[in-house]
């Protein structure tokens, strides 16, 4: 079965700019989360989204959105680009919320703010 | 709070070396822990998944335990291939509440020298 697509790959923005990233879940899958990962922090939380809800939300700043649509595919947002926003974003995917099902990622969306 | 580390935080080893990386939890509640790869900026595969009832899980030429009254997980590797050199993560969803959140540690780069 297909696994977790992630679109688009690479984007280079302008700061100021704002950006959408997309990821489509395994198929039948509910959970999207996102986390950015960056050289020195890491693999950060940004959200959880189920069923259309947001569950959790990490210590990011309010230009930092997101959303889920009724067939389960996430996209977020990130407004006002600053150049510390240049990261790998990374979605994954799992069959339910509540932390006992196992997590699969997309291959990433590489984010320069230039 | 649950505070995920992983030693060492790099190694190189000769082709054919059978090696093991070490993951360590600070909060012995815990769902699972489940060990990732990345290789260069792409996104995680997942590797295994040990649910906290179990003590090991196996694929191939890995082998992952889990030891919650220590606080520790192993992944070894068994005959180690140059294929192999990658950073690998250990990661453990947070505890309570309904979320998939992953506190994930700060992973282990792997060079294995043909």
């Amino acid at each position: 079965k297909a696994g977790v697509t992630q679109t688009p790959r690479y984007l280079i923005k302008t700061r100021g700019q704002q950006v959408t990233l997309s990821c489509s879940p395994i198929s039948g899958h509910r959970s999207v989360s996102w986390y950015q990962q960056t050289p020195g922090q890491g693999l950060q939380f940004l959200f959880e989204y189920f069923s259309e809800t947001q569950r959790n939300k990490g210590n990011f700043p309010g230009r930092f959105s997101g959303r889920q649509f009724s067939n389960s595919r996430s996209e977020m947002n990130v407004s006002t680009l600053e150049l510390g926003d240049s990261a790998l974003y990374l979605c994954a995917s799992s069959f339910r919320t509540g932390g006992e099902t196992e997590a699969f990622f997309g291959q990433g969306t590489r984010l320069t703010v230039v | 709070k649950q505070e995920v580390t992983q030693i060492p935080a790099a190694l190189s080893v000769p082709e054919g070396e059978n090696l093991v990386l070490n993951c360590s939890f600070t909060d012995s509640a815990i769902y699972n822990l489940q060990w990732f790869r990345q290789d260069p900026g792409k996104g995680l595969t997942s590797l295994l998944l040990i649910q906290s009832s179990q003590r090991e899980q196996t694929s191939g030429r890995l082998n992952a335990s889990l030891d919650k009254s220590s606080g520790r997980s192993t992944l070894y590797i068994a005959a180690s291939q140059p294929g192999d050199s990658a950073t690998y993560l250990c990661a453990a969803p947070r505890w309570g509440g309904a979320t998939n959140k992953l506190i994930f540690g700060t992973g282990t780069l792997l060079a294995v020298q043909p």
